[in-house]
Parts: structure tokens; C-alpha cells; sequence
């Protein structure tokens, strides 16, 4: 069946350091991709998606590429800040029309 | 402000008396869905609602019931809780669309005793 993987946390960088966390999927057909967030004693918000392959997802200064070849979803950010501390979620809903979470990933930015 | 409310945000209960964790959404939403959060697993959902008087049982649904009578509401029921169901559990809802976005409430934290 469907399923997620993500990189296994916690993460911890400096502020402004480069962020990835890597995702990766298996699934029949083409699913669309997400990256949920979840702030402290908060529930989860999107974040990003893309729905084809080759597409990118883009919010906040996070961008993940959809990339069929290699079935992954990679989120990034270019310099991270304090406030992005959170628990963040990759997810797909493929051809069963249910939307699949990876099990998370703590990051934790340091001032 | 459109918004998903679950009630309460904290719940201590013992084994075997029956409790109710409520949801609520303004939006207007067709499908609605509950899922319970654990370290190392990620989100599983429990049961979900495509439309009123509409439910299907999702990954883990042993030991909870849900009912749809109104588009706004969708209730999870723990008959008799166990300790195994002490969690973090989400109310989210969408559109009918699937790729819709889910808004998600701020969780219920569960513990059984």
C-alpha cells in the first residue's frame, strides 16, 4: 500500500542555517504531495503541496520539488528562523483518496 | 474566523467510563475525519465522514464509534477507553474536493488510567 517516509528527527540547527528534511513516498499512480506543519499545542496546517511531477510547492520560504524518479518530496529553506521550530509532516493522497502522513520530524532552531 | 474547535484540550479519564471528545467546524465542510497522534507514528486516522449520516472506519478504529447527524458536528465516542487509547487526537475537516486542503483543530490529549 501507500506510505510515506521521513527522515527521522529531531533536527536541530543555528538561526539562518540551511534546512532539508527528506521525504520519500511509494504509491501507485501520481499522487499529490503535501507538507503539513504543527506548531507547539497547535493542530496541523498546510504548509505546501504539488499535485504533478516536476511541480514545486512553495510558502514562507519552504519549497519542496515534486520528483517522480526518484518518488521523493524533499522540504527546504534557505535560512531558518526560531519561529520555525515545529513538527513537520509529509503526506500523500493517492488513488484510495486518503491522505497518508509520514510520521514527522522535529526541528528545533537555536538562536 | 473559520476554525475547527474540539472539546476539551486535556482529558484525564480511568479504564471503562464512557467519554466524548466533541468537533465543531464553521466552514461549511463535507468531509470530516478524526485521526490520533503517537510518537514514532505519525497521524493514523481513526474513522472519517464524507457528508451527514456518511462514516467509514479509517486505519484504527477499534474502539471508538462516531456519528454525522448534523454537517457541523462529528463526535468521537469512547464506550469503554483503555489505556492503550491514551493519544493525542485531531479533528480535521475539507472540502468535498479531495486535494482540498484539511484544517485541523488544536487536539485533545487522552489519557486513560
Amino acid at each position: 500500500g501507500d506510505s510515506v517516509t521521513q527522515m527521522e528527527g529531531p533536527v536541530t540547527l543555528s538561526e539562518e542555517a540551511f534546512l532539508t528534511i527528506n521525504c520519500t513516498y511509494t504509491a501507485t499512480g501520481y499522487p499529490s504531495l503535501f507538507w503539513y506543519v504543527q506548531y507547539p499545542g497547535e493542530g496541523l496546517q498546510l504548509l505546501l503541496k504539488a499535485t504533478k511531477a516536476d511541480d514545486k510547492g512553495s510558502n514562507k520560504g519552504f519549497e519542496a520539488t515534486y520528483r517522480k524518479e526518484t518518488t521523493s518530496f524533499h522540504l527546504e529553506k534557505g535560512s531558518v528562523q526560531v519561529s520555525d521550530s515545529a513538527v513537520y509532516f509529509c503526506a500523500l493522497l493517492g488513488n484510495t483518496g486518503k491522505l497518508i502522513f509520514g510520521q514527522g520530524t522535529t526541528l528545533q532552531v537555536k538562536p | 474566523e473559520a476554525q475547527v474547535t474540539q472539546n476539551p484540550r486535556y482529558l484525564i479519564t480511568v479504564t471503562g467510563k464512557k467519554l466524548t471528545v466533541t468537533c465543531s467546524q464553521n466552514m461549511n465542510h463535507e468531509y470530516m475525519s478524526w485521526y490520533r497522534q503517537d510518537p514514532g507514528l505519525g497521524l493514523r486516522q481513526i474513522y472519517y465522514s464524507m457528508n451527514v449520516e456518511v462514516t467509514d472506519k479509517g486505519d484504527v478504529p477499534e474502539g471508538y464509534k462516531v456519528s454525522r447527524k448534523e454537517k457541523r458536528n462529528f463526535p468521537l465516542i469512547l464506550e469503554s477507553p483503555s489505556p492503550n487509547q491514551t493519544s493525542l487526537y485531531f479533528c480535521a475537516s475539507r472540502t468535498g474536493t479531495e486535494n482540498s486542503p484539511l484544517h485541523f483543530g488544536n487536539g485533545t490529549r487522552l489519557t486513560v488510567t
